[in-house]
């Protein structure tokens, strides 16, 4: 079935710094990607997504690029603050209407 | 958008219990799924939730277990039965609203620990 990586699975970065987070998937008929925030104790929380027929695609902070030739896409967070601390899901819709999550990245933002 | 709310928020249960899960939605969605969320672990996809008929299950979990209700578009019940200690994590209602909105909200989460 579909499949989804996340990497790095941890990641460490001192504020102010930027932060890179990358999934590869294997279905070429996925078309649209989600970004997840999830804060201790909370619920997951949209971030940012975007469609196949967009290559990046920028709210402020946060970034997102796709590739789907190669079939990935990047989350880009610069300027970090501590509050960016969390666990980050990529995600992508399936023609079946199900999501796919990725395994998840622990953000570390040390001030 | 979507708010959503689950009951109950948490609870402990003696093994061989059921225990069912509410979730509430101020709107009427598209889709309903359940996800069980395990501590330090990503989202895993129990079933989707189809009104008026029966849930559809992914791989590894069997309708017995999980017997899941969705009587209309705002309202889910997740039953999990049969408890054992390794039931215990957080369970997670989820919806797509449809009509050409994308995003995937989730409710707030029931956390269970089995005895």
């Amino acid at each position: 079935g579909e499949n989804v990586e996340q990497h790095p699975s941890t990641l460490s970065v001192q504020e102010g710094d930027s932060a890179v987070i990358k999934c590869t998937y294997s279905d070429s008929a996925s078309n649209y990607f989600p970004w997840y925030k999830q804060e201790l104790g909370k619920r997951p929380q949209l971030i940012i997504d975007i469609r196949s027929n967009v290559g990046e695609k920028k709210d402020q902070r946060i970034a997102v690029t796709l590739n789907k030739t190669a079939k990935h896409f990047s989350l880009h967070i610069t300027e970090t603050q501590p509050e960016d601390s969390a666990v980050y899901f990529c995600a992508l819709y399936t023609g079946g209407f199900k999501t796919i999550f990725g395994a998840g990245t622990r953000l570390f933002v040390k001030a | 958008s979507a708010v959503i709310s689950q009951k109950p928020s948490r609870d402990i249960c003696q093994r061989g219990t059921s225990l069912t899960i509410q979730c509430q939605v101020d709107s009427q969605v598209t889709m309903m799924f359940w996800y069980r969320q395990q501590p330090g672990q990503s989202l895993t996809l129990i079933a989707t939730a189809n009104q008026g008929s029966e849930a559809t299950y992914e791989s590894g979990f069997v309708i017995d277990k999980f017997p899941i209700s969705r009587p209309n578009l705002t309202f889910s019940t997740l039953t999990v039965s049969n408890m054992s200690p390794e039931d215990s994590s957080i369970y997670l209602c989820s919806v797509r609203p449809g009509g050409g909105e994308d995003t995937q909200y989730f409710g707030p989460g029931t956390r269970l620990t089995v005895l």
